[in-house]
């Protein structure tokens, strides 16, 4: 039982180059999300995709894309990198009431130098 | 603008001493979520409250929550040092798990 894959888990990045970060579940979770998480600020949404076919913007959306390619993948494109991208990005997914909580996957560490 | 405070941000304590985390959230339509994460790892689910009066207890961490007040507590018995870690209060709205908010989280560390 996987619950939720992200790859890469680590990956540095030059000032302007792209990349894509990896997430797929395995639950049948309707919905799925994007946070990054810096130090002393705690996790703040990126983008999200409530159910197949759907995504919303978060709280920090500018600089990424995201494709919700099926019901299990959900993948966060960084177009032109910045230093400021730098951080911890973690992938997770629920159901669509989110009653049961959020299972995260065990997280990408992007440096952009 | 939606809001997650914990407090204390740093607690460090020691081991067989009870202690509270405090956590107030901006509205009063919400559930909330307690997550644990350890140094370098991902977040681990601990508990979910959905309504107010909420009880839930796991081991040595019972958490509460009180939606009139917006707050909710996650309260340690008689610490351990195996639960030193980061504790994360999370919020979102009733009708949809979309649009978690967190807060800063409180760093817990058990001494002997």
């Amino acid at each position: 039982n996987a619950g939720v894959t992200q790859t890469p888990k680590f990956q540095v990045l030059k000032t302007g180059q792209s990349m894509t970060l990896q997430c797929a579940q395995d639950m049948n979770h309707n919905s799925m999300y994007w946070y990054r998480q810096d130090p002393g600020m705690g996790l703040r949404l990126i983008y999200y995709s409530a159910s197949e076919g759907t995504t919303d913007k978060g709280e920090v959306p500018n600089g990424y894309n995201v494709s919700r390619l099926n019901k299990r993948e959900f993948s966060l494109r960084l177009e032109s990198a910045a230093p400021s991208q730098t951080s911890v990005y973690f992938c997770a997914s629920s159901e669509y009431d989110g009653n049961y909580g959020y299972t995260f996957g065990s997280g990408t560490r992007l440096t952009v130098v | 603008e939606l809001k997650v405070e914990q407090n204390p941000l740093f607690l460090s304590m020691q081991e067989g001493k009870n202690y509270t985390i405090y956590c107030n959230y901006s509205t009063t339509s919400d559930r909330l979520y307690w997550y644990r994460q350890d140094p370098g790892k991902s977040l681990e689910s601990l508990f979910v409250l959905l309504s107010n009066g909420a009880v839930k207890q796991e081991g040595r961490l019972m958490a509460s929550l009180d939606t009139k007040a917006r707050l909710s507590t996650l309260h340690i018995t008689a610490a351990v040092h195996d639960l030193s870690a980061t504790y994360f209060c999370a919020r979102s709205p009733l009708w949809t798990a979309s649009k978690l908010t967190f807060g800063t989280g409180t760093r817990l560390q058990v001494t002997l």
